[in-house]
C-alpha cells in the first residue's frame, strides 16, 4: 500500500481539464512544499512534470499546473491532448526518517 | 545534460544479493547539490523509492528496505551502485537509477531502467 493516495484512474475528453489528487498526511504532503509529479508512458522513462508543488521544469507545457491544500496536492492538466494519456505519480518529502514517498499512481485516459 | 545508464544481472536467485551499477555521463557525480539513487517498479505496480545518496556522502533509505540496501558512489569511475541483499520474488522489478537535483522531490534524471527477475 502506497503512502500517498491517488485515484486509480481519471479520464477526460480532448480539450477538457482534469485534476489528479494526491492525499497524504501532515508528515509528508501537508508538512512540506516538496511535492513532485511524474508522467509515465508504458515502456518509457518517468518524466518530471512538476516539483516543489507548483514549479514546472523547463520544457514542460504550461497546460500542467500544480497546487496544494492541506494534506492534498493536485496536478491539473488543461486542454487535454491524446499524448497526455499516461500514468501519473505524485511524490513527497516525508521528513528525515522516511524521506521520500510515492503515490500509487493514476492512469489518465483521454477519451 | 546528465545521462544515466544502469547495468547489472537480469536474473538473480532468491536469497542472493542484487548488485546494480549506474554509469553517469555529462557531469560529475561529485557535484554539489545532487543526490544519486534508485527507484523500482514491480510488475503492474507503482514507483517505489529505494534510496538516495548525497554527493557529500549522506545516505537515505526507504525504511522498508533499509536493513537490506546499500548505495555507494565511485567518484573515480563516475558511477554509483546499489546492493540489495537476501532478495525474494517481491524484489522483481524494473530498477531505475536517478538523480535528484537541488531538492529532494526533484527526480530530474532517470536511467532507461533495467528489469530484474528474482527466480531460481
Amino acid at each position: 500500500q502506497s503512502a500517498l493516495t491517488q485515484p486509480a484512474s481519471v479520464s477526460g475528453s480532448p480539450g477538457q481539464s482534469i485534476t489528479i489528487s494526491c492525499t497524504g498526511t501532515s508528515s509528508d504532503v501537508g508538512g512540506y512544499d516538496f511535492v513532485s509529479w511524474y508522467q509515465h508512458h508504458p515502456g518509457k522513462v518517468p518524466k518530471l512534470m512538476m516539483f516543489e508543488v507548483t514549479k514546472r521544469p523547463s520544457g514542460v507545457s504550461n497546460r500542467f499546473s500544480g497546487s496544494k491544500s492541506g494534506n492534498t496536492a493536485s496536478l491539473t492538466i488543461s486542454g487535454l491532448q491524446a499524448e497526455d494519456e499516461a500514468h501519473y505519480y505524485c511524490c513527497s518529502f516525508a521528513g528525515s526518517g522516511t524521506w521520500v514517498v510515492f503515490g500509487g499512481g493514476t492512469k489518465l485516459t483521454v477519451l | 545534460q546528465l545521462q544515466l545508464q544502469e547495468s547489472g544481472p537480469g536474473l538473480v536467485k532468491p536469497s542472493e544479493t542484487l548488485s546494480l551499477t549506474c554509469i553517469v555521463s555529462g557531469g560529475s557525480i561529485s557535484r554539489s547539490g545532487y543526490y544519486w539513487g534508485w527507484i523500482r517498479q514491480p510488475p503492474g505496480e507503482g514507483l517505489d523509492w529505494i534510496g538516495s545518496m548525497y554527493s557529500g556522502g549522506n545516505t537515505y533509505y526507504n525504511p522498508s528496505l533499509k536493513s537490506r540496501v546499500t548505495i555507494s558512489l565511485d567518484t573515480s569511475n563516475n558511477q554509483f551502485s546499489m546492493r540489495l541483499t537476501s532478495v525474494t520474488a517481491a524484489d522483481t522489478a524494473v530498477y531505475y537509477c536517478t538523480s535528484q537535483v537541488a531538492t529532494v522531490d526533484r527526480f530530474d534524471y532517470w536511467g532507461q531502467g533495467t528489469p530484474v527477475t528474482v527466480s531460481s
